[in-house]
């Protein structure tokens, strides 16, 4: 089934341990999305890609930065993590245009020691 | 900002009972969507209202959009206990080059006991 799979599902990392989380897609949607979502709250945009163009929301904290180098793959990079960025971290992607749902993986749960 | 706020934050109710949750919001908006989330994994999308609609139904699911009111309701008729989840609702606002991006509300936490 076409779907959007990351990986690792839980990654422990030590504090200021870069980390990376990985996000793959079959749908071939030209968006794809991150969110960060902590415990019983909202997931919370980080950014986005349109195709290769990358969008950073205005409150996403410089240690954060993303790459996508093809249509399938998208990587979210935590340059030196926080106790403050333990959460999950759910990929997204979708289709362009205004009345596009979101289709999700089922997340990676960042723990910090 | 945070758009959505959401109510009740958590329902506990008994199968077979319907589950009414309701959402509100605060700028214009394209679209309106409701996601479903069970414990421990991503959101799985459940319905699309567009600003011109008023009322979208889906198996045991019926949402209602009044824009100018600025809220949206959920009902689950006929509730399982595989219903249990959080259940979010998202807005796409009317901004610019905006389309596509969500803005989710808290959530409503969904027990169906059996």
């Amino acid at each position: 089934d076409a779907m959007v799979i990351q990986n690792p599902r839980y990654q422990v990392t030590q504090f200021g341990k870069p980390v990376t989380l990985s996000c793959s897609q079959t749908l071939n949607h030209n968006v794809m999305y991150w969110y960060q979502q902590k415990s019983s709250q909202a997931p919370k945009l980080l950014f986005h890609y349109y195709d290769k163009d990358f969008n950073n929301e205005a409150d996403t904290p410089d240690n954060f930065q993303s790459r996508r180098p093809n249509t399938s793959f998208c990587f979210l990079d935590i340059r030196s993590p926080g106790l403050g960025d333990a959460a999950m971290y759910l990929c997204a992607t979708s289709r362009t245009g205004t009345y596009q749902p979101q289709h999700f993986g089922d997340g990676t749960r960042l723990s910090i020691l | 900002s945070q758009q959505g706020e959401e109510d009740p934050q958590a329902l506990s109710i008994q199968e077979g009972e319907n589950a009414t949750m309701n959402c509100s919001y605060k700028t214009s908006i394209n679209n309106l969507q409701w996601y479903r989330q069970n414990s421990g994994r991503g959101l799985v999308h459940l319905i699309l209202i567009r600003s011109n609609e008023r009322e979208k139904h889906s198996g045991r699911l019926r949402v209602t959009l009044d824009t100018s009111k600025k809220s949206s309701s959920l009902l689950i008729t006929a509730s399982r206990a595989a219903d249990t989840a959080s259940y979010f609702c998202a807005t796409d606002a009317v901004s610019g080059n905006q389309g596509g991006k969500l803005i989710f509300g808290q959530g409503t936490e969904l027990s169906v006991k059996p």
